[in-house]
């Protein structure tokens, strides 16, 4: 059965980078229909999609988040990964890491990391 | 891109049906959605997806008590036998040309 798994700093200080690993297990991430992902809830609000990534190193990013963040995916190590740069208090949210099929429909989700930016 | 619009907030009495709409906009209609539900203070859970034809693909483990359908811009869920664990937060979810969308949820409260 897929798992994933957020690790990372629980809290970042204001105009540092966000890093987030996401583990899977379970499944090779070098699936050929997949896509893996990242998503985030700010504090009483609604889901937000932040990237998705191909194994093969396509990535898709949400415009208004795309001149601070990069995916990144480590097939050797079945990982993927986000960073996030310059963050502020309005990045502090739940991020989860999910799975994506063909990039289109989220069918699987990681139970999710809370990070707080703040100093 | 599209957009998805869902109500805010949603009710209905234990052991009764409730159907939850999930609206796309022009230009998007035909698009498959994503139904997720999130209790509270836990992550989400894919429910199943709805194509424009009314066809189902379940996620694994969802009980026949959940279903959907669709009419023209419409994408709808529907939950029969309601239960208190059916409480919380329903989102629909699209993509468009290299993005994800998502609906801005339905609060479902279980009288």
């Amino acid at each position: 059965q897929l798992q994933l798994q957020e690790s990372g700093p629980g809290l970042v200080t204001p105009s540092e980078t966000l890093s987030l690993t996401c583990t899977v297990s379970g499944d090779s991430i070098s699936g050929t229909n997949f896509y893996w992902g990242w998503i985030r809830q700010s504090p009483g609000k609604g889901l937000e999609w932040i990237a998705n990534i191909y194994y093969g190193g396509t990535t898709y990013y949400n415009p208004s988040l795309k001149s601070r963040v990069t995916i990144s995916v480590d097939t050797s190590n079945n990982q993927f990964s986000l960073k996030m740069r310059s963050v502020t208090a309005a990045d502090t949210a739940v991020y989860y890491c999910a799975r994506l099929l063909w990039s289109n429909i989220v069918t699987d989700w990681g139970q999710g990391t809370l990070v707080a930016v703040s100093s | 891109q599209p957009v998805l619009t869902q109500s805010p907030s949603a009710s209905a009495s234990l052991g009764a049906s409730v159907k939850l709409s999930c609206t796309l906009n022009s230009g998007h209609i035909n698009n498959a959605v994503a139904w997720h539900h999130q209790q509270p203070q836990k992550g989400p859970r894919y429910l199943m997806k709805v194509n424009s034809d009314g066809s189902l693909t379940k996620g694994d483990g969802i009980p026949r008590r959940f279903s959907g359908s669709s009419s023209g811009a419409e994408r709808y869920l529907t939950i029969s036998s309601l239960q208190s664990d059916d409480e919380g937060d329903y989102y629909c979810q699209t993509w468009g040309t290299g993005i994800v969308v998502f609906g801005g949820g339905t609060k479902l409260t279980v009288l």
